[in-house]
């Protein structure tokens, strides 16, 4: 099965800084979600992104919807200790079916 | 609130042995979908249901079987346990609509096959 190219797979940064991540694919995707995961739990939908160039936020987080509809970003800003956790994105391909594609995480970790 | 839930949070089997992992889901979810997450892999789909007694295979169907006898439970068999099936197990669900991409997930079974 295809997976997305997530980056950076992990991070160390300090507190109040601004973190950025990506997921780029060579498919067409029609949908792309970011979800964070805690440490021993499931994953959380954070965002959930429907159109090209959509840009949408949830407190600090805000995210958008690649143009060419292969890339979807994530940024954090003044990311605080909580933020610590992984981060997938997931996108749908049109014709799939709800099947989502994952990437393969990225890890933050917040030092004070 | 929305609410999916798992049989175990963490699972010590041996080889050989027949596993049943159990989901279920209280938002009368039309599709329901078990994955495994392993370390720099992320989230790899095993088998997903959009009904009851419905199944289809996902990415990684092999060694993997699934039940859904009701709607709101979706079960995971692994027939004979094998050491390479240890990983993190999630189950999700979600509904067909407007926002039928968002899949909701359980906090997951950690499974350690000896």
């Amino acid at each position: 099965g295809q997976q997305l190219n997530q980056s950076p797979q992990s991070m160390f940064i300090q507190e109040g800084e601004d973190v950025s991540m990506n997921c780029t694919s060579s498919s067409i995707f029609n949908t792309w979600l970011w979800y964070k995961q805690d440490p021993g739990e499931g994953p959380v939908l954070l965002i959930a992104l429907y159109k090209a160039g959509e840009l949408t936020s949830n407190g600090r987080l805000t995210a958008q919807f690649g143009i060419t509809r292969k890339d979807s970003f994530l940024n954090i800003s003044a990311s605080i200790p909580s933020d610590v956790g992984i981060y997938f994105c997931a996108g749908l391909i049109a014709g799939t079916a709800s099947k989502l594609t994952f990437g393969t995480g990225t890890r933050l970790q917040v030092t004070l | 609130d929305v609410k999916v839930t798992q049989s175990s949070r963490y699972l010590v089997k041996r080889t050989g042995e027949k596993v049943f992992l159990e989901c279920v889901q209280d938002m009368d979810h039309e599709n329901m979908f078990w994955y495994r997450q392993d370390p720099g892999l992320g989230l790899r789909l095993i088998y997903f249901s959009y009904d009851v007694k419905m199944k289809e295979k996902g990415d990684i169907p092999e060694g993997y079987s699934v039940s859904r006898e009701k709607k709101e439970r979706f079960s995971l068999i692994l027939e004979s346990a094998s050491t390479n099936q240890t990983s993190m197990y999630l189950c999700a669900s979600s509904s067909p609509g407007l926002a039928d991409n968002e899949q909701f997930f359980g906090p997951g079974t950690r499974l350690t096959v000896l």
